[in-house]
């Protein structure tokens, strides 16, 4: 079986400032591993993923995330937050056969 | 351009009655997936489909239905044996012969108990 954790529900941070979600998780083969972005009232978009080869990973809009498989961990990170990155986050795994697994999301509330 | 329309944004359902949930993409995927989300609680997997005519129950399918007689079609049926049906309901669809490509979701409906 596999899971994820989340470990912070929410994470207020002010703008401009760094921030750090963290997700760890557990399997017992190899994993995809994968961050998705949700704004207010809307589907989710998929931020960035981890599949193999580099173990930093980075999206367009200045995210990035370090796989560390000695950890189990797969943390996103921004250097410098901007109001409009207040949204809620979620990693996922899948790996082997199994269906994609979400963590219950942090939401990230970047402050003026 | 290719995604996944969810209709209604928002459905108000009376105690009783079933409500069928649309889910259309246009991205020649396989796999198609429902999920239920609540505050606090993350994704819970209802239904999800893999090929045509084929379908599997998810973690919490007690209440709900599901057909999948077209590729592009997967809707979900809220019917009234859910007693707890109010939640914001979100379709995916995947290349299920890539589990590397991740999800695409729709916009989600809005689903509330009046």
């Amino acid at each position: 079986a596999q899971s994820v954790t989340q470990l912070d529900s929410q994470v207020p941070v002010f703008e401009e400032a760094p921030v750090e979600l963290r997700c760890n998780y557990s399997s017992s083969v190899s994993v995809y591993l994968f961050w998705y972005v949700q704004y207010p009232n809307q589907g989710l978009q998929l931020l960035l993923k981890y599949l193999s080869g580099s173990t930093l990973v980075e999206s367009i809009n200045g995210f990035e995330a370090e796989f560390n498989k000695s950890q189990t961990s797969f943390h996103l990170r921004k250097p410098s937050v901007h109001i409009s990155d207040t949204a809620e986050y979620f990693c996922a795994v899948t790996g082997g056969y199994q269906k994609v697994t979400f963590g219950i999301g942090t939401k990230l509330q970047v402050i003026p | 351009d290719g995604g996944i329309t969810q209709s209604p944004k928002y459905l108000f359902r009376k105690e009783g009655q079933n409500v069928t949930l649309s889910c259309e993409q246009n991205l020649n995927h396989d796999a198609m997936y429902w999920y239920r989300q609540d505050p606090g609680q993350g994704l819970r997997l209802i239904y999800y489909s893999q090929i045509v005519n084929d379908f599997q129950k998810g973690d919490i399918a007690e209440g709900y239905s599901v057909s999948r007689e077209k590729k592009e079609s997967f809707p979900l049926t809220v019917t009234s044996a859910q007693k707890n049906p109010t939640a914001f309901y979100l379709c995916a669809s995947s290349a299920a012969q890539d589990r590397g490509y991740g999800y695409t979701f729709g916009s989600g409906t809005r689903l509330t108990v009046v």
